[in-house]
């Protein structure tokens, strides 16, 4: 398939390691800030979510921190896998409506053995 | 099939001609997005329905672009006398609510759009 991600910022790790990545966001009316996954040549998978209203929220392997004093979500990957190298997007929806996506900017996890 | 199904994977198009661009939603889903993406970018959001209401397209660039879901199930997006501008990849997603709580959209492969 295509390749998402030929002109995003890429964050290389080591299998094993853990990785951060970072998003900034500019709408402070956000309900919900999520984060997707997406390889090549598929559509974006959810990972994740957190409500405004908290600031860290742990699921299987992966850690969201939200911010929102300096506008910054973060998702944080433990123990890397070459399985985790994909394109990352956080996502938010703005309250007061329905449950629509506005994505942010992508980075590009190369997991290297 | 349990996930959203798109067709067809790959269009290619010359300059002037009408596409249309299928999704097969996750059944019982109410929510049904497009998106489109352009490479090395996130998707922007193009149209939204609940069921077979149109209740947002803010997002179609033009009124070349026509969506719709008449039966509240199977979409199609339809462009009309294409210009490369619209060279992207086309991304559904389905949802089973409009809740914002609800925000896992099931996204379909795509269709990749090349306009000559």
């Amino acid at each position: 398939g295509e390749s998402v991600g030929l002109h995003l910022p890429t964050l290389s790790v080591q299998e094993g390691d853990n990785s951060i990545i970072n998003c900034a966001y500019s709408n402070s009316a956000s309900d919900y800030f999520i984060w997707y996954k997406q390889e090549s040549g598929k559509g974006p998978q959810f990972i994740i979510d957190i409500r405004s209203n908290m600031d860290k929220r742990q699921g299987q392997r992966v850690t969201v921190l939200l911010n929102k004093t300096v506008k910054h979500l973060s998702l944080q990957i433990a123990a890397t896998q070459p399985g985790d190298s994909a394109v990352y997007f956080c996502a938010e929806i703005i309250s007061g409506g329905y449950n629509k996506l506005i994505f942010g900017a992508g980075t590009r996890l190369a997991v290297h053995p | 099939g349990a996930g959203v199904s798109q067709s067809p994977r790959y269009k290619v198009a010359k300059r002037g001609q009408d596409v249309a661009l299928r999704c097969d939603p996750i059944s019982g889903h109410v929510s049904l997005f497009w998106y489109q993406q352009a490479l090395g970018q996130g998707p922007e959001f193009l149209t939204y329905f609940q069921n077979e209401a149109q209740l947002d397209k803010s997002g179609l660039p033009s009124d070349r672009f026509f969506a719709e879901r008449p039966e509240g199930s199977v979409s199609t997006l339809k462009i009309q006398r294409t210009q490369q501008e619209d060279s992207a990849v086309y991304l559904c997603a389905s949802s089973r609510t409009r809740e914002p709580s609800d925000n896992e959209q099931f996204f379909g492969p795509g269709t990749r759009l090349t306009v000559l």
